[in-house]
């Protein structure tokens, strides 16, 4: 079936350093997925932080980036210096227009500490 | 902009017993969704609602029912509550009837079972 595949957490990185958290997927019955990020700040609910629809376009949102790769199936998030307030947890998931509902990885959390 | 509107925050209750959660949006979306969130294990669909009285099963669908009687709502139950169901819930919607639309999510319903 179709399947999602992210970094194990915690993930703990010093402020303004560099970040990426890895996603791989595998979509076996469905074409063309979309992908996407989601994220769930502390004391908020999950929402979303990215979404591309075409292979081979990236998606930006709040310094954070992720590129579509049909041909790794991958869709790693990143971010070149990151902050406290980007602590949360981070969920990679994937869904196509004419599926039924989106599959989700088991989230990744970061912690950004000063 | 809409909200999602999931109630109660925590649901307690004592083994065996039936459980309900609620969910309402003002998003006017055709699709609801129900997904249980353990640490370690992601996002899992239990299930999901394309339109008003429509129901289908996701991959966690057993020991548990649904009901979509209005366009707005979208309810959980638990049909015999169990400890190891602890875990929090999430109601989501989404625009149109594919998995390719952006999911819109409550800030989740713990269960506790006593």
């Amino acid at each position: 079936g179709d399947s999602v595949t992210q970094t194990e957490g915690p993930v703990t990185v010093s402020e303004s350093e560099s970040l990426i958290i890895n996603c791989t997927y595998s979509a076996t019955s469905i074409a063309y997925p979309n992908l996407f990020w989601y994220v769930r700040y502390p004391g908020e609910g999950l929402q979303l932080l990215l979404k591309v629809i075409t292979a081979g376009q990236k998606g930006s949102s709040r310094g954070f980036e992720a590129t579509y790769n049909k041909e790794t199936t991958s869709f790693h998030l990143q971010k070149a210096s990151v902050q406290e307030s980007d602590s949360a947890v981070y969920y990679c998931a994937l869904g196509e227009n004419s599926g039924t509902y989106q599959r989700f990885g088991t989230g990744t959390k970061l912690q950004v500490v000063p | 902009g809409g909200i999602i509107t999931q109630t109660p925050k925590f649901l307690i209750g004592q083994e065996g017993q039936k459980l309900t959660l609620k969910c309402q949006q003002n998003f006017n979306h055709d699709t609801m969704y129900w997904y249980r969130q353990d640490s370690g294990k992601g996002l899992r669909l239990i299930y999901y609602s394309i339109t008003e009285n429509d129901l289908q099963k996701g991959d966690l669908s057993e020991g548990y029912d649904a009901s979509r009687e209005k366009k707005s709502s979208f309810s959980l139950t638990v049909t015999s509550a169990q400890k190891n169901e602890m875990a929090v819930f999430l109601c989501a919607s989404s625009p149109g009837q594919g998995a390719g639309n952006t999911l819109y999510f409550g800030e989740g319903s713990r269960l506790i079972v006593v």
